[in-house]
């Protein structure tokens, strides 16, 4: 299987702040790579998909970038509700699996 | 609207059976895969299986093949996760989720279904 490394677990961060997460895949995955927010007592939601799209409705503060086998996603002005967990997941093989998470705190 | 609409908590006790549910909406069910993600109090996620509900083609996570059985049911736009004889060991939040393809095999979850908890205690 192919193993998925997030970083920081853990941060925090203010309101209006920039943070970076990255991804790192065990093996080349090209841009099959996706993340998703987990809101305290909430499903997954789809955030970016092919490591740089953002899904329909996600607000542009959220970037993805690649540069091969790392994968960063990038918040800008941080948000009250961007307090979250994020996970990235490769879909590049069989079976798909999910990095641990980053979990986003208010400092 | 899209969506996937999960069945409530359950409770049961070590060694019963259970059948939980994923009620869709909004799309061609059986155009797409319906999957199903384990995760567990403070965990991450895994990817228990997938079922295609047109013709019921199922793949399971090998870690989970033979502990759950997937299915679907057409006539009715849901999907259903089944244990025979459940752990402690299972108790966990369950979702089920669309999977997407896009071009050149790009894929991805989405919608998500809002969680199943499931707990098993003695």
């Amino acid at each position: 299987d192919i193993q998925m490394t997030q970083s920081p677990s853990s941060l925090s961060a203010s309101v209006g702040d920039r943070v970076t997460i990255t991804c790192r895949a065990s093996e080349p995955i090209g841009p099959f790579l996706n993340w998703y927010q987990q809101r305290p007592g909430r499903a997954p939601r789809l955030l970016i998909y092919a490591a740089s799209t953002l899904q329909s409705g996600v607000p542009s503060r959220f970037s993805g970038r690649t540069t091969g086998t790392d994968f960063t996603l990038s918040i800008t002005n941080l948000q009250p509700e961007d307090f979250a967990t994020y996970f990235c997941q490769q879909s590049s093989r069989v079976p798909p699996t999910f990095g641990q998470g980053t979990k986003l705190e208010i400092k | 609207e899209i969506q996937l609409v999960q069945s409530g908590a359950e409770v049961k006790k070590p060694g019963e059976s259970l059948k939980i549910s994923c009620k869709a909406s909004g799309f061609s069910f059986t155009s797409y895969w319906i999957l199903w993600v384990r995760q567990v109090p403070g965990k991450g996620l895994e990817w228990m299986g997938s079922i295609h509900p047109e013709d019921s083609d199922t793949r399971y996570s090998p870690s989970f093949q033979g502990q759950v059985t997937i299915s679907a049911a057409k006539s009715i736009t849901t999907a259903y996760l089944q244990w025979n004889s459940l752990k402690a060991s299972d108790t966990a939040m369950y979702y089920c989720a669309r999977y997407n393809l896009g071009d050149n095999d790009l894929n991805w979850f989405d919608p998500w279904g809002q969680g199943t908890l499931v707990i098993v205690s003695s």
